[in-house]
This record gives C-alpha cells, structure tokens and sequence, in this order.
C-alpha cells in the first residue's frame, strides 16, 4: 500500500496561486473519480477541502479547486492567504481490500 | 452538529492491548460506515480500518489486519478499535471519521483523535 506521491512542500507570496501535485496509479487516483484533499493545521484534526477531485463542501473558500489527469490530481489555491498555510493531504479509493490510500502530505508556506 | 469523540488512548508496553473508542451524536450513527485513520509524531495520515454501518463487513490496512477488530455498537452510538499485539509503528493519533455522505468516500467529520504511545 504506497502512498500517493505529494511535493513535501510548496511556497508562494500572498494573492499568488500555487498547485500541490497528488501522483497515484491506474488502481488508485487514475480509476476512480474519489480523489479529496485535506488541510491540517498544527495540533488540529485535518479538514475536508475538496471530494470527488472538484467537489468543495460546503463552507469551503472557492478559492480551493481539484482536478485530475489520468493518475494525477491537483489542488490549486487561488489569492493565497496566510491563513492556508500548513499541511496538504490528497486521499484516493482504491481497487483491493484496503480501499483508501493517503499521500505524502504537502506543507504550504505563505511567503 | 455532527460530533465525534474518541477517548481510550495512553501509554502502553510493546505486545499490550488497548481499545479505543469513539462516541458519535448529531447524525443517524446507524446509516453510516464508519473509519479509523492515525497519524504518527510528525508523519502523514494512514487509513487503518473501516466498517459496515450494521457491522457486517470490515477492512483493515495491511499493516494492522490480524491485530485490531474494528467494531461498532449502534444501540450506544459507539465505534472501538481494539489493538492487539501493539508495536512501537503503531504510536500515532488514532482519528475516528465519518464520511460526507454515504457512497462518497471522503472524510468530512473527525474527532480530535487520541494518541497512542507504545513504548517500554
């Protein structure tokens, strides 16, 4: 079960966009449309930012936005602000009995 | 308001047990499958379990099947992983979660995790 490649981290001033990369398989991010993103603050438990690659829950800054390209999926955030800083989780289904793969966790710095 | 609670966590040796539970309310804890995710000191988050919302059917990582039972009670609202055979890799904040809704897999609702310290 690996984990779905992310960029350990990824920086950008305010009001700029920045996009963190999610790498999977053709059994994990490339065969289902159930890629979601997660934010975590320090100390906090992760937050739910994007579901089904380019679904915002509601309350969710528009912001925030998901796509997908073959076994890749993307998060773009949109105006920066210091208050996205911290760490970025990607999250696929997957084919097999332990249906749900994590990635490496990306950390956002607002510059 | 959806709430979930875990309580259960601590400090125990190599080889110990433990179970965790995770006492849910604000929702319908009967129509839902529920998840165990964990995260250790510093690292990313790991799916560790998942169950059935009337029990019938569990999964659980490589990592962790053969020594935790996930498990539910559905009369009490409570969700419990029992931890056997514990290993110093399973030290972690152990999350319980509910998806957004059911047939969508994705983790909208957490607790605000216990940790789990195995050690001599």
């Amino acid at each position: 079960q690996s984990a779905l490649t992310q960029p350990a981290s990824v920086s950008g001033s305010p009001g700029q966009s920045i996009t963190i990369s999610c790498i999977g398989t053709s059994s994990d991010v490339g065969a289902y449309n159930h890629v979601s993103w997660y934010q975590q603050h320090p100390g906090k438990a992760p937050k739910l930012m994007i579901y089904d690659v380019s679904n915002r829950p509601s309350g969710v800054s528009n912001r925030f936005s998901g796509s997908k390209s073959g076994n890749t999926a993307s998060l773009t955030i949109s105006g920066l602000q210091a208050e996205d800083e911290g760490d970025y989780y990607c999250c696929s289904y997957k084919s097999g009995s332990a249906p749900y793969v994590f990635g490496t966790g990306t950390k956002v710095t607002v510059l | 308001e959806v709430q979930l609670v875990e309580s259960g966590g601590g400090l125990v040796q190599p080889g110990g047990s433990l179970r965790l539970s995770c006492a849910a309310s604000g929702f319908s804890f009967s129509s839902y499958w529920m998840y165990w995710v964990r995260q250790a000191p510093g690292k990313g988050l790991v799916w560790v379990a998942r169950i059935f919302n009337d029990g019938s059917m569990t999964n659980y990582a490589d990592s962790v099947k053969g020594r935790f039972t996930i498990s539910r009670d559905n009369a009490k609202n409570t969700l419990y992983l029992q931890m056997n055979s514990l290993r110093a890799e399973d030290t972690a904040v152990y999350y319980c979660t509910r998806v957004i809704v059911t047939g969508t897999p994705a983790f909208a609702y957490w607790g605000q995790g216990t940790l789990v310290t195995v050690s001599s």
